[in-house]
């Protein structure tokens, strides 16, 4: 199986502020990565696929990037509504692996 | 618009069954992947089943091999997952999406395992 490691674990930032989460397969699997917004009590939202593709409707303020084993999440000028949960997900070869988790938190 | 609606989660005994239904509309079902994906209360994300468009394929995670069963219908538009012998680690709010890149969600059901 296909090990999916987010880092940080938690993060915290201030409204404005530009961050990146980091995502690494234990073993390549192309492009076939997908980034998730859950915020409490919701069902996930699909913000990126394929690494860099940006899903219909999602803020340009997101973009992804990354190929093989490591990728990454940036959320420029962090807005409110932005301070949530994020998941990687590789869709390269079943089962299909999750990250951990990277709770955006207000600094 | 596309819609995804889970039903037929509650309450059951460890060894029980259940079995979940998500009623999908606004999209082409037969030209679809779905899956399964679960959340433990308070946990990460875990992906349970999928189902090629035609139910040719199915594929499972090991945690639930040959205890769940996943199937459609295509004249009903409507995915299923049969869950059987069923343990108090499967509980979970269960949801249904599309695609292998989980493009919509639905809304969850909540699946208590618990005597």
């Amino acid at each position: 199986d296909i090990q999916m490691t987010q880092s940080p674990s938690t993060l915290s930032a201030s409204v404005g502020d530009r961050v990146t989460i980091t995502c690494r397969a234990s073993q390549s699997i192309s492009k076939w990565l997908a980034w998730y917004q859950q915020k409490p009590g919701k069902a996930p939202n699909l913000l990126i696929y394929d690494a860099s593709s940006l899903e219909s409707g999602v803020p340009s303020s997101f973009s992804g990037s990354g190929s093989g084993t490591e990728f990454t999440l940036t959320i420029s000028n962090l807005q409110p509504d932005d301070f949530a949960t994020y998941y990687c997900q590789q869709y390269n070869s079943y089962p299909v692996t999750f990250g951990q988790g990277t709770k955006l938190e207000i600094k | 618009e596309v819609q995804l609606l889970e039903s037929g989660g509650g309450l059951v005994q460890p060894g029980g069954s259940l079995r979940l239904s998500c009623a999908a509309s606004g999209f082409t079902f037969s030209n679809y992947v779905l899956s399964w994906v679960r959340q433990a209360p308070g946990k990460g994300l875990e992906w349970v089943s999928i189902i090629t468009g035609s139910a040719n394929n199915t594929y499972y995670a090991d945690s639930v091999k040959g205890r769940f069963t996943i199937s459609r219908d295509n004249s009903k538009n409507t995915l299923y997952l049969q869950m059987n012998s069923l343990r108090a680690e499967d509980t979970a709010i269960y949801y249904c999406t599309r695609r292998t890149s989980f493009d919509q969600w639905g809304q969850g059901a909540l699946v208590t395992v618990s005597s």
